[in-house]
């Protein structure tokens, strides 16, 4: 079973600085299959890349995903007041089929 | 625009069992996507349940989370729109925020994603 492990568990930043979230599989993965999200308080997950560099729909370009193998990351390059979130990385694999990392709470300085 | 909303019992007596459902608006349900449900807890945090798709049988194909495998029913409700989730047998274990979301044309060779997600529902499980 594959297993998904987010660094750092907490990450305190100021708006302007650059923010780099870690997510590290266990085993090889394909690319094809990472993906991350963004969950506010109260809200429900958004999408925010897939296919381990691709944005989704209204995601700002000052967030990219990029990584390989089993080491992935979510950069974000300048951070804005409204990227303060959990981010949360999610992998399809084999059973179970659908696999989350543990997160990474975004938070101000 | 693609909407998703979950509702059912906020409170469900341990042993019993959990019945959800997700109504389904401004797509089909018998479209080329798969229905999942999700649910997240403060200590395990996001966990994915099982998924539905509309062909292959009847009732659907499902694919469910070998954890939860026994204790866990996804249907479609075609006339309705919508998808239901059941789960018996539940503990306190159970108790977390339920969300439906959909895999929009399935996991192709390129991607695969929920996208989008319902708001949520808070299910505790408490006598």
């Amino acid at each position: 079973e594959i297993v998904l492990t987010q660094s750092p568990g907490t990450l305190s930043l100021s708006p302007g600085e650059r923010a780099s979230l870690s997510c590290r599989a266990s085993h090889t993965v394909r690319s094809d299959y990472l993906v991350w999200y963004q969950q506010k308080p109260g809200q429900a997950p958004r999408l925010v890349i897939y296919g381990a560099s691709s944005r989704a729909t209204d995601i700002p370009d000052r967030f990219s995903g990029s990584g390989s193998g089993t080491d992935f990351t979510l950069t974000i390059s300048r951070l804005e007041p409204e990227d303060f979130a959990v981010y949360y990385c999610q992998l399809f694999g084999s059973s179970p089929m659908y696999i989350f990392g543990q997160g990474t709470k975004l938070e101000i300085k | 625009q693609l909407q998703l909303q979950e509702s059912g019992p906020g409170l469900v007596k341990p042993s019993g069992t959990l019945s959800l459902t997700c109504a389904v608006s401004g797509d089909s349900i018998s479209s080329n996507n798969w229905w999942n449900w999700v649910r997240q807890t403060p200590g395990k945090g996001l966990e994915w349940i099982g998924e539905i798709h509309h062909t292959g049988s009847a009732s659907g194909t499902t694919n469910y989370n070998p954890s939860l495998m026994s204790r866990v029913t996804i249907s479609l409700d075609k006339s309705r729109n919508q998808s239901s989730l059941k789960l018996n047998s539940v503990t306190a274990a159970d108790t977390a925020v339920y969300y439906c979301a959909r895999v929009p044309g399935g996991c192709s060779a390129t991607s695969c994603f929920f996208d989008p997600w319902g708001q949520g529902t808070l299910v505790t499980v408490s006598s």
